[in-house]
């Protein structure tokens, strides 16, 4: 079984300080984690993911995230925040060994970042 | 340019009315999905698909049928909606190629009255 944790519902950050949104997850294999952005009445839109290799991934719009093996995370950061930053954000695992590409999503965490 | 579409984007419609939301995807994916999600909420997996002819309900208990007669193409219909099928529906396709990363759709948000 898999399983995704994103302990916050929401993140408040001002405008050009640094933003994290955290994601813990849970999978009896290998994981291969995804971050997604979705804005209003809009689908998902992937970010970054990571697979293997270097444990920090870069991605869309100067996002990046940092696999951590023995705590078992995946947070996403951006250094400094932009307005339109401003949305809700998934993380996603998927088993390696998981040849039917299913994923468990996170809840989701909307990020707020004020002017 | 290969993309995945989904319409209508907005659908109302009154109770008891047979509807079919379209899914169709030009990458030529084997894998598709769809998922319902209340707005700003987690998404729930209702139906997927392996390829041609072969599809499986998801974790999330659905009235909704499915099928997956061509590669691109995977609706979903609800044979008599009712207001609590009031929803978002997301579809997405993958393949291995790209490590099953999930290509979405815009969405179908539908109103049942």
């Amino acid at each position: 079984a898999q399983s995704v944790a994103q302990p916050e519902d929401q993140v408040n950050v001002a405008e050009g300080n640094p933003l994290t949104v955290k994601c813990t997850y849970s999978v009896s294999g290998n994981p291969y984690l995804f971050w997604y952005v979705q804005y209003p009445n809009r689908g998902l839109q992937f970010l970054l993911k990571y697979i293997t290799g270097d444990n920090l991934v870069k991605g869309s719009y100067g996002f990046e995230a940092e696999f951590n093996k023995s705590q078992t995370s995946f947070h996403l950061k951006k250094p400094s925040a932009l307005v339109s930053d401003s949305a809700l954000y998934f993380c996603a695992v998927r088993d390696s060994g998981d040849s039917w590409g299913k994923f468990q999503f996170g809840a989701g965490t909307q990020v707020v970042v004020t002017p | 340019e290969a993309d995945i579409y989904q319409t209508p984007r907005y659908l109302v419609i009154g109770t008891g009315k047979k509807i079919t939301l379209e899914c169709s995807q030009t990458m030529g994916h084997d894998k598709m999905y769809w998922y319902q999600q209340d707005p700003g909420m987690e998404l729930h997996l209702i139906h997927y698909s392996y390829g041609v002819n072969s599809t499986e309900k998801g974790d999330l208990s659905s009235e909704s049928t499915v099928s997956r007669i061509r590669t691109e193409h995977f609706p979903l219909t609800l044979e008599s909606a009712r207001p609590s099928h009031t929803s978002q529906y997301l579809c997405a396709s993958s393949d291995r190629i790209n490590s099953y990363e999930q290509y979405f759709g815009p969405g179908t948000r539908l109103t049942v009255t």
